[in-house]
């Protein structure tokens, strides 16, 4: 089983649309968990963190379940500019704070007028 | 905010030749950095950690004798791909975490996109 697990879409959606997100991981250890995003031959940007209790930054939500290793990334009212591929991230417990991240392949979105 | 730069970002060479891929961070100190690989379609792998002071960190598979790591500074990494083929041709990345005590948040450079011929 991969450690990282994401439903590679693509997502293709219209302008305003909800859509959803979701990443399994295989580590019950893990300690951090992020969303990145990606555009097309660029470097991944930190999109949020994601918290047990949940958060929201704006029109996106992340929700975190340790008990079902799932991780899900929740985007309203999409805007073109939201076209890109959303990377599942985990980092491992190593007994310190110094360690890796663990990148899944990607959840591609493109958003149409 | 904190910058981390990549030199260069896209390089093209002979098949055999070597290639050096710095990384720096521009205005903060890293005495660990992460050097990523992301072929097409795939999801970024980890190579090896890079430590100032001390060697490189490989991941399994990894050939530390064909991807040279150098943790010169507490600024500056270099990934040397040794004798490349055309199966190295891919995106390579560095990060740098954020801070001494936590590596939640990373600073990724811009990758280098290496094509072997």
């Amino acid at each position: 089983r991969k450690e990282v697990e994401q439903d590679p879409g693509p997502f293709n959606v219209p302008e305003g649309a909800t859509v959803a997100f979701n990443c399994t991981y295989s580590n019950s250890a893990s300690q951090s968990f992020f969303w990145y995003r990606q555009d097309c031959r660029k470097e991944p940007k930190l999109l949020m963190s994601v918290y047990s209790s949940g958060n929201e930054d704006g029109r996106f939500t992340a929700q975190l379940n340790r008990a079902s290793q799932y991780i899900s990334l929740l985007i309203r009212d999409s805007k073109l500019s939201d076209s890109a591929t959303y990377l599942c991230v985990v980092k491992p417990w190593y007994g310190g704070s110094q360690g890796n991240l663990i990148f899944g392949k990607g959840t591609k979105l493109s958003v149409k007028p | 905010g904190a910058v981390v730069s990549q030199h260069p970002s896209r390089v093209i060479c002979k098949s055999g030749t070597s290639v050096k891929i710095e990384c720096r961070s521009l205005d903060f100190q890293a005495t660990t950095m992460f050097w990523y690989r992301q072929f097409p379609k795939q999801s970024l792998m980890l190579m090896a950690t890079s430590n100032e002071g001390s060697k490189a960190t490989y991941e399994q598979g990894v050939e530390k004798d064909k991807f040279l790591i150098n943790h010169a500074s507490l600024t500056l990494s270099t990934l040397t791909v040794t004798s490349a083929h055309p199966e190295d041709s891919s995106f390579y990345i560095c990060s740098a975490p954020a801070s001494f005590t936590s590596t939640d948040t990373q600073y990724f450079g811009p990758g280098t996109r290496l094509t072997v011929l």
